[in-house]
């Protein structure tokens, strides 16, 4: 079975320094694709990057970056400059068919 | 573009009682999933509809049902109410299996407690 892991319950980060948030995954697939979504107070899910695995080059999303290692399936977003409106809880998410497949997510805090 | 919407947002029912949540899905996507995300923890698969069929189910018992309409939208209903059922339902729309990449669109959620 897949499984999602996020080790970092909490990061705290101050604006405009860089933050990296951890994710590792599990699966015997070979065709996938992997998400990193935000979820604000407002409770919706704001989808930040996508990576598919077939691509070996890091998906890059303005200040949102990932670092993809397929052989250790390992997933980390890296927050660039992070801004107050960066403050949320992030989840690192698994697709292969038909689902998605979320860690218990990060939270997140940006600190003036 | 609209995106996805979700109502009611907030709902108090009974143990036993039976609830029905709506989700309108974003124009163009034919695909719908829902979500049940307990306090604290990531959202769990609850099933999905495409072409008003399901073809995928997490691990729910049948007391969670849903239905896809014609226009895209989308009900899950939940009959029986159990205190653990209390949790965030989020309704997602996609490409389905045409654009796995693209993943989905979630809404804002429904927020369900049982008393």
């Amino acid at each position: 079975a897949q499984t999602v892991t996020q080790s970092q319950p909490e990061m705290s980060v101050q604006e405009a320094e860089t933050v990296t948030l951890s994710c590792t995954y599990d699966t015997s697939e070979n065709n996938y694709y992997l998400f990193w979504y935000k979820q604000p107070p407002s409770r919706q899910m704001i989808l930040v990057i996508r990576q598919e695995a077939y691509k070996q080059q890091n998906a890059t999303e303005n200040r949102f970056s990932v670092n993809f290692q397929k052989a250790a399936k390992s997933f980390s977003l890296k927050i660039s400059d992070s801004q107050l409106g960066d403050t949320a809880m992030y989840f690192c998410a698994f697709r292969n068919t038909d689902k998605l497949i979320f860690g218990t997510g990060t939270r997140l805090q940006v600190f003036p | 573009e609209t995106g996805v919407t979700q109502s009611p947002t907030h709902l108090i029912k009974t143990r036993g009682q039976q609830v029905t949540l709506r989700c309108s899905s974003q124009s163009g996507h034919n695909t719908v999933s829902w979500y049940q995300q307990a306090l604290g923890q990531g959202p769990q698969f609850i099933f999905q509809y495409y072409r008003e069929e399901e073809n995928g189910r997490g691990n729910f018992p049948p007391r969670f049902s849903g239905l896809q309409f014609p226009n895209y939208s989308s009900e899950l209903n939940v009959n029986a109410l159990e205190l653990d059922d209390s949790a965030l339902y989020l309704c997602a729309s996609s490409l389905g299996r045409q654009r796995p990449a693209y993943g989905y669109t979630f809404g804002s959620g429904t927020r369900l407690t049982v008393v």
